[in-house]
């Protein structure tokens, strides 16, 4: 069973665009992280968030964790091929001791 | 600082045939999870050690997957029989697992065993 839904599944945009990346779930969760995963190599982790409301901003990334802590957004200002690949968010629900991945949103940068 | 090891990368079976996977997790990490991969979708997580102990194996088929981790580092996982749906990326990962700080916890994940069962 999927928890977390990701929108949309596939984007494939021009260099120098902005883009957003949604992570959606009916569950609360303590904590979100997201990961971007390569073609043959396992995912890395890019941020943890873990209040209501949170913003992080990593370079061009900029992270958002829901308010009520069930959905976080992924925005990439001006992005470049190195962009490229699958972003995952993964949750920690409140009572839980493992994390669950989402369904990935597959991105391409076309240079 | 050496990351999480894997092998065999890539392994081509015939269904009902047997494989197993090895990895070995970085070096004082007390947790060590191993996920499935199916293309297009997000890991799922198969079963989770703390030290040599499982912590939830609830989406391990247990008829036809076993894992173990013995003495608390290196782990092998193993289909037997193999079954066409099972072709996957097979991850494994490694956390420090510190009590307490799960909700913050980094996983590092190796590259993975891609299966193709036949």
């Amino acid at each position: 069973t999927q928890l977390l839904e990701q929108s949309p599944q596939f984007l494939s945009i021009q260099e120098g665009e902005n883009l957003t990346v949604y992570c959606n779930s009916s569950s609360v969760f303590s904590s979100l992280q997201w990961y971007r995963q390569e073609p043959g190599e396992g995912p890395v982790l890019l941020v943890t968030v873990v209040t209501g409301g949170e913003v992080k901003k990593l370079k061009r990334l900029t992270f958002q964790f829901g308010d009520a802590r069930k959905d976080s957004s992924l925005h990439i200002t001006a992005a470049q091929p190195g962009d490229t690949g699958l972003y995952l968010c993964a949750g920690l629900e409140n009572t839980g001791n493992q994390f669950y991945f989402g369904t990935g949103t597959s991105l391409t940068v076309i240079p | 600082e050496a990351g999480v090891a894997q092998s065999p990368r890539y392994k081509i079976i015939e269904k009902r045939q047997s494989v197993a996977f090895w990895c070995n997790p970085i070096s004082g990490h007390a947790t060590l999870y191993w996920y499935q991969q199916i293309l297009g979708q997000g890991p799922k997580l198969l079963i989770q050690f703390q030290n040599n102990g499982v912590v939830d194996d609830s989406q391990l088929p247990k008829d036809r997957f076993s894992a173990e981790r013995l003495k608390g580092v290196d782990s092998t996982l193993k289909i037997q029989p193999a079954k066409l749906e099972d072709s996957a990326v097979y991850l494994c990962a490694s956390s420090l697992g510190v009590f307490g700080e799960i909700s913050t916890d980094t996983q590092y994940f190796g590259p993975g065993t891609r299966l193709t069962v036949l």
